[in-house]
């Protein structure tokens, strides 16, 4: 089983800073994607294919990485970003998911 | 507009059998993979369970496997989940997502609690 982990594991951020969240595999993935999830609502897609945008989604949110090694970055922090990012790899079956990051608003 | 709808979660005893439902509409299901994705209360998130388009290729978490079925019926545009046996560690929202690329659409979940 693929183990993410993801870090930090909290973190608040002010108003228009850069936010940099990582995501770690214990063995090679193909390619990375992230969810955002706020509050009581169902995960929404962010990134796919480690950096490309889902739709509707701002641009100040970007991906990169390869092999072992993700990252998940808000070039400026708005309020409404606040919330649960997961990490999920699709290489190999058991799929999993990272364990959160919650940014918090400063 | 791509919908997923699921149903069937309650409160249930330990040990007994739960089946969960999810319908589809604005896309054609049968074209699909699908997936199961849980989240205990305050907890992050867990895969359960994938099915391909076809019923074709079907895997499951270590966690669930032997005491949960996935399936779908293709002409009703539905995906399920027979749970057996069930613990209290599988108290969770459950969610169905269509997986393309990736899991691009989710439901809203269903609660699932397993309390005696």
């Amino acid at each position: 089983e693929i183990v993410l982990t993801q870090s930090p594991t909290t973190m608040a951020a002010s108003p228009g800073e850069k936010v940099t969240l990582t995501c770690l595999a214990s063995s090679s993935v193909n390619y990375m994607y992230w969810y955002q999830q706020k509050s009581s609502a169902s995960p929404k897609l962010l990134i796919y294919y480690t950096s490309s945008l889902a739709s509707g989604v701002p641009d100040r949110f970007s991906g990169s990485g390869s092999g072992t090694s993700y990252s998940l970055t808000i070039s400026s922090m708005e309020a409404e970003d606040a919330a649960i990012y997961y990490c999920l790899q699709l290489t190999s079956t058991p799929y999993t998911f990272g364990a959160g990051t919650k940014l918090e608003l400063k | 507009e791509v919908q997923l709808v699921e149903s069937g979660g309650g409160l249930v005893q330990p040990g007994r059998s739960l089946k969960l439902s999810c319908l589809a509409s604005g896309f054609t299901f049968s074209n699909y993979g699908m997936n199961w994705i849980r989240q205990a209360p305050g907890k992050g998130l867990e895969w359960v369970a994938s099915i391909s388009s076809s019923s074709s290729y079907i895997y499951y978490a270590d966690t669930v496997k032997g005491r949960f079925t996935i399936s779908r019926d293709n002409a009703k545009n539905t995906l399920y989940l027979q749970m057996t046996s069930l613990r209290s560690e599988d108290t969770a929202l459950y969610y169905c997502a269509r997986q393309t690329y990736t899991f691009d659409y989710w439901g809203q979940g269903v609660m699932v609690t397993v309390s005696s």
